[in-house]
């Protein structure tokens, strides 16, 4: 079974402190997406990356940058945390076009942020 | 542009009652279909999927789906509902073969004894 874990499942950082979301999947998946989730909102898209090295946007970027230096491992970053970004964050990822599984996410456990 | 709306954020139901459900669509371009379950402080679980083929999708747990796409509707529903059918559902769509999914707002079941 494809595993995606998330390092962190709960973390309080006070206002204005950089805050790093670590996410590892272990089935060679291209694609990794980051999302966010608020009650009564749903799920919704801040970033994915088709590949090493690059990255799109989703519907709600701002904020919040990523990086994906290797394959398996997709960071999300708050370069200034604020308080309306308290939330929980879900890391999934998927196989490329064509590929078992394609368009079929897998996610992490989540993460918890609280910001002070 | 696509989105995706949950017609009820919650649903109480005593147990071993039917449940269904509700999630309509609206999309420019052929779409999968997705339900995923949420038990509380976990990720999210694949139910079901609809990629193609049979309306009619049978999921994990005794769950299933059906496609309808005159009504851009795919509601869940399960015969019987047990306690542990307590969770937050989530329907979604990917259009395409983007592996982009767009989540609806979620529908909380609450099953009581």
């Amino acid at each position: 079974d494809v595993k995606v874990t998330q390092s962190s499942r709960y973390l309080v950082k006070r206002t204005g402190e950089k805050v790093f979301l670590e996410c590892v999947q272990d089935m060679d998946h291209e694609n990794m997406f980051w999302y966010r989730q608020d009650p009564g909102l749903g799920l919704r898209l801040i970033y994915f990356s088709y590949d090493v090295k690059m990255k799109e946007k989703g519907d709600i970027p701002e904020g919040y940058s990523v990086s994906r230096e290797k394959k398996e491992r997709f960071s999300l970053i708050l370069e200034s945390a604020s308080t309306n970004q308290t939330s929980m964050y879900l890391c999934a990822s998927t196989g490329g076009s064509g590929s078992p599984g394609a368009n079929v996410l897998t996610f992490g456990a989540g993460s918890r942020l609280t910001v002070l | 542009a696509q989105s995706v709306t949950q017609l009820d954020s919650q649903v109480p139901v005593f147990e071993e009652a039917p449940v269904e459900l509700r999630c309509n669509y609206s999309s420019s371009v052929s779409v999968y279909l997705f339900w995923y379950v949420q038990y509380p402080n976990q990720g999210l679980q694949l139910l079901l999927k609809y990629l193609s083929g049979s309306t009619l999708v049978k999921g994990i747990n005794g769950f299933e789906a059906e496609f309808n796409k005159s009504q851009t509707s795919f509601h869940l529903r399960k015969p019987s509902v047990h306690i542990s059918d307590t969770a937050e559902y989530f329907c979604a769509v990917c259009p395409g073969n983007t592996g982009k999914l767009i989540f609806g707002q979620g529908t909380t079941l609450q099953v009581k004894p």
